[in-house]
């Protein structure tokens, strides 16, 4: 299974952006790189995920290496709602699709 | 719409105990997973199915069992309930391509 690699935690202001990164140097060319938050308390949710090109939706950005050993996420103006641990995810098609969860990282967003 | 569905969402058992922790969806998706989350850490991977009458293994596959007889329930089954099994246990699907996975909301089972 291809590995991520992000920071334990990082820490926002609010209503400033937020780039949140991730390593995954073994990714294989048929990986899709998946983000995902986890809210305290709930399950998680699904934020966004690419192949190659750079990604936009409601919820964030996700910028993809040329090389796709690494990508980042990027919450345009954080808010104390985005507080979360936030996971980098390789979906693996060649295995049916399972999600392999790393441990994240966990942002803090201050007044 | 409901989504991804777990009962219970709380659960108490007793050592050597077995339950079933029940999951359905009503989307349509071929795949579906279980996960337990333990205090303070990720969410790992127990078995997952990519279709009706198709499961496999994940990470942490022992002492659990699991089956796939219709496409909206996957039930997964505690044979005989350990102190370690206490935690969080989330049940998620997504559909055949690359998109993300819906995640139920979790049953927290202690087992004392």
């Amino acid at each position: 299974d291809a590995k991520t690699t992000q920071p334990n935690s990082m820490e926002s202001n609010e209503e400033e952006p937020v780039h949140l990164p991730c390593n995954h140097s073994t990714i294989s060319g048929t990986d899709y790189i998946h983000w995902y938050r986890q809210l305290p308390s709930q399950g998680p949710e699904y934020v966004i995920h690419g192949l190659t090109s750079n990604v936009n939706n409601r919820m964030a950005s996700l910028a993809i290496a040329e090389d796709r050993k690494s990508s980042t996420l990027i919450l345009h103006r954080a808010t104390l709602r985005d507080a979360a641990v936030y996971y980098c995810i390789l979906r693996e098609l060649n295995q049916g699709g399972k999600l392999i969860f790393g441990q994240g990282t966990e942002l803090s967003v201050k007044p | 719409n409901a989504g991804v569905t777990q009962t219970p969402k709380f659960q108490v058992l007793k050592t050597g105990q077995s339950m079933t922790l029940q999951c359905a969806q009503d989307m349509n998706h071929e795949y579906m997973s279980w996960y337990r989350q333990d205090p303070g850490m990720g969410l790992r991977l127990i078995h997952y199915s990519v279709g009706a009458g198709i499961t496999d293994q994940g990470e942490v596959p022992n002492g659990y069992n699991v089956s796939r007889s219709t496409t909206e329930d996957f039930p997964l089954r505690l044979l005989s309930a350990a102190p370690s099994q206490t935690s969080v246990y989330f049940c998620a699907s997504t559909s055949w391509g690359v998109g993300g996975y819906t995640f139920g909301s979790g049953t927290r089972l202690t087992v004392v």
